[in-house]
């Protein structure tokens, strides 16, 4: 069966940067794009960007250019997402989203869990 | 960015009623080389990440219940849930994927009358 894993909750202070990990397994890993989408304290969803975990190519949404960078680890069967520059308005579930094929354009079928990111001085 | 509009925010419905949820999208997410709309819903309950319920506008996910039901194309597209059932009170999403960046409306919080 698909599951995703994600690395714990995070505490960080402004300015840092953080990384969060998904470990894939019950499918080729290569076979599905993965999405990042966050979700603020009672807000909703905001995608954040994609990457083929084949070839590590990927694509951001303008509002994050510079700050994030997605990376795949194949022999490990794991994306990461790692944000930099962090400031209080950051803090939020971050989730990764298998895309339902090798696409940009597919929905994702499966999540993860969620990591919880709380950005305080 | 396409922005995607959802209405209404909120509904409350009896239990066994029909709730219906609008998505529209300010340009086309209909993919013309294979006549597919790039447009997904997602259910999110509590404390859980998103949930795929349909996706190409109206194609149900496997094990999704057929009262939830997708329709529309181009801009304009609607969630059925045909007979409300306790288990279904959450916060609804659509989400294009026709483009980057892969925006989602604002959600529409579904609850019991």
């Amino acid at each position: 069966q698909v599951q995703l894993v994600q690395s714990g909750a995070e505490v960080k202070k402004p300015g840092a940067s953080v990384k969060v990990s998904c470990k894939a397994s019950g499918y080729t890993f290569t076979s599905n794009y993965m999405h990042w989408v966050r979700q603020a304290p009672g807000q909703g969803l905001e995608w954040m960007g994609i990457i083929n975990p084949s070839v590590g190519s990927t694509s951001y949404a303008q509002k994050f250019q510079g700050r994030v960078t997605l990376t795949s680890d194949t022999s490990a069967s794991t994306v990461s997402m790692d944000l930099s520059s962090l400031t209080s308005e950051d803090t939020a579930v971050y989730y990764c989203g298998r895309a339902r094929g090798s696409s940009w354009f597919e929905a994702a079928d499966f999540w993860g869990p969620g990591t919880l990111v709380t950005v305080s001085s | 960015d396409i922005v995607m509009t959802q209405s209404p925010d909120s509904l409350a419905v009896s239990l066994g009623e029909r709730a219906t949820i609008n998505c529209k999208s300010s340009q086309s997410v209909l993919y013309s080389s294979n006549n597919k709309n790039d447009l997904a819903w997602y259910q999110q309950k509590p404390g859980q990440p998103p949930r795929l319920l349909i996706y190409w506008a109206s194609t149900r996910e496997s094990g999704v219940p057929d009262r939830f039901s997708g329709s529309g194309s181009g801009t304009d597209f609607t969630l059925t849930i045909s007979g409300l059932q306790a288990e279904d009170v959450a916060v609804y999403y659509c989400q294009q994927s026709y483009t980057t960046p892969h925006t989602f409306g604002q959600g529409t919080k579904v609850e019991i009358k």
